[in-house]
């Protein structure tokens, strides 16, 4: 069945800077990889996704990639700011009985200062 | 702001105490979702509705017992809970159970504590 490993578990960064966050996946027939924020004492917000047909996807500070043959994506923000402090899970989809579900990873911790 | 609503925010009840989660949609997504969320980790699928029938049960105790009442809302009853089951409770919707069709959204969750 799938499985979801992210790394790293937590990531300080100064504000201005580049974060990176990755994640590798063993289903290969995982075909759609979404990101999600969560904020302090809220839920998780998608920020970004990408299909198994593309290799990268950008939207404004925030961009994903995309490796189908090493089965692993990435999660990029530059100029980070304080407000993208927050816990980032990446996501892959495991075909279970008919159905699709979300099978997460563990989780990022990133913390911006100022 | 969030179009998937959960009610309460916040919830302590003891051991032998019933009580309800309650979420709402109004984006016309006909699949629904339960996930529990311990500090720290990532959210765990408890159960899916599609159009209104259960579909996926992830071998959740008994205790936890969901309700789809119609197609925008999403009931979860809690009944003789155990001091583990404290957790964040997400409610989530998407278009379908495809997933790669749409995204699932999520509400702000409802935090219960079991004394």
């Amino acid at each position: 069945g799938e499985n979801v490993e992210q790394h790293p578990s937590t990531l300080s960064v100064q504000e201005g800077d580049s974060a990176v966050i990755k994640c590798t996946y063993s289903d290969s027939a995982s075909n759609y990889f979404p990101w999600y924020k969560q904020e302090l004492g809220k839920g998780p917000q998608l920020i970004i996704d990408i299909r198994s047909n593309v290799g990268e996807k950008k939207d404004q500070r925030i961009a994903v990639t995309l490796n189908k043959t090493a089965k692993h994506f990435s999660l990029h923000i530059t100029e980070t700011q304080p407000e993208d402090s927050a816990v980032y899970f990446c996501a892959a989809i495991k075909s279970t009985g008919g159905y699709n579900k979300l099978i997460f990873g563990a989780g990022t911790r990133l913390a911006v200062h100022p | 702001d969030t179009e998937v609503t959960q009610t309460p925010k916040h919830l302590v009840m003891g051991m032998t105490n019933k009580k309800s989660l309650k979420c709402e949609q109004h984006m016309g997504h006909r699949a629904m979702y339960w996930y529990k969320q311990k500090a720290k980790k990532p959210p765990e699928l408890m159960f899916v509705y599609s159009y209104e029938k259960l579909s996926i049960n992830e071998s959740v105790p008994s205790r936890f017992s969901p309700e789809c009442p119609n197609s925008s809302l999403l009931n979860l009853h809690l009944h003789a809970l155990q001091p583990e089951d404290s957790a964040l409770y997400l409610c989530a919707s998407s278009q379908n159970t495809g997933l790669n069709t749409g995204e699932l959204f999520f509400g702000e969750g409802s935090r219960l504590t079991v004394l």
